[in-house]
């Protein structure tokens, strides 16, 4: 149980458009989802928090209205990369806690976007 | 939550015991330790987390100091699928849920 899924697993897009990723928590209910990004060689980084229902909290130094993130529901969270540039290639994961054990957060597999 | 610190690479051949090793001085009375990896272009896994206790499930072990100021992660039979990046967090417990804080980890390598 506990399986986090991420859509699409790697893209490639042009410069100036806009990219989304869905995260979804396929047999348990996220009140809370994370996403988070991880440049080459290096370690995760947090960029925001998304609590089903209401606006996201964001980190510091990410700008949220490049980073839209969408949680309609208890299962999805999306994030939109708007108008990406090269420097936004990364690995982009998210997580989700369960309402029940807040203990754990499982992660899904990541998506690799490639801007050119 | 406080800080860890991490050697960053360790080898440990197949079959044996792997013992990834993490300080975290500062830490304080109601921070766990939490352990975590990443295999290569994957998401991370969680695999264990303690307070004070010692703790064992199916992928590992976690041994706490007595002062809780440094522990070691033990996967008691290393295989080749365990060659990955090993991340030791300290955080509260809280009621709801917050990111985590990953530092650099510990690439451990398991040589055939």
């Amino acid at each position: 149980g506990a399986v986090v899924s991420q859509h699409p697993s790697w893209v490639i897009c042009k410069s100036g458009t806009s990219v989304k990723i869905e995260c979804r928590s396929l047999d348990f209910q996220a009140t809370t989802m994370f996403w988070y990004r991880q440049f080459p060689k290096q370690s995760l980084m947090l960029m925001a928090t998304s609590n089903e229902g209401s606006k996201a909290t964001y980190e510091q130094g990410v700008e949220k209205d490049k980073f839209l993130i969408n949680h309609a529901s208890l299962t999805l969270s999306t994030l939109t990369v708007t108008s990406a540039h090269p420097e936004d290639s990364s690995f982009y994961i998210c997580s989700a806690s369960r309402q029940i054990n807040y203990n754990e957060q499982f992660f899904g597999p990541g998506t690799r976007l490639t801007v050119l | 939550d406080a800080k860890t610190t991490q050697p960053p690479s360790m080898d440990c051949a197949e079959g044996r015991a792997a013992n990834l090793p993490c300080n975290h001085s500062t830490i304080s009375g109601n921070e766990y330790v939490y352990w975590y990896r990443q295999i290569h272009s994957q998401g991370p896994q969680y695999i264990i987390h303690g307070l004070k206790n010692n703790e064992t499930n199916e992928m590992a072990s976690l041994i706490i100091t007595e002062d809780r100021k440094s522990s070691t992660l033990i996967l008691p039979h290393a295989t080749l699928r365990d060659t990955a990046v090993y991340y030791c967090i300290v955080r509260v417990l809280r009621g709801g849920a917050d990111g985590l804080t990953f530092g650099k980890g510990t690439h451990l390598i398991i040589q055939p």
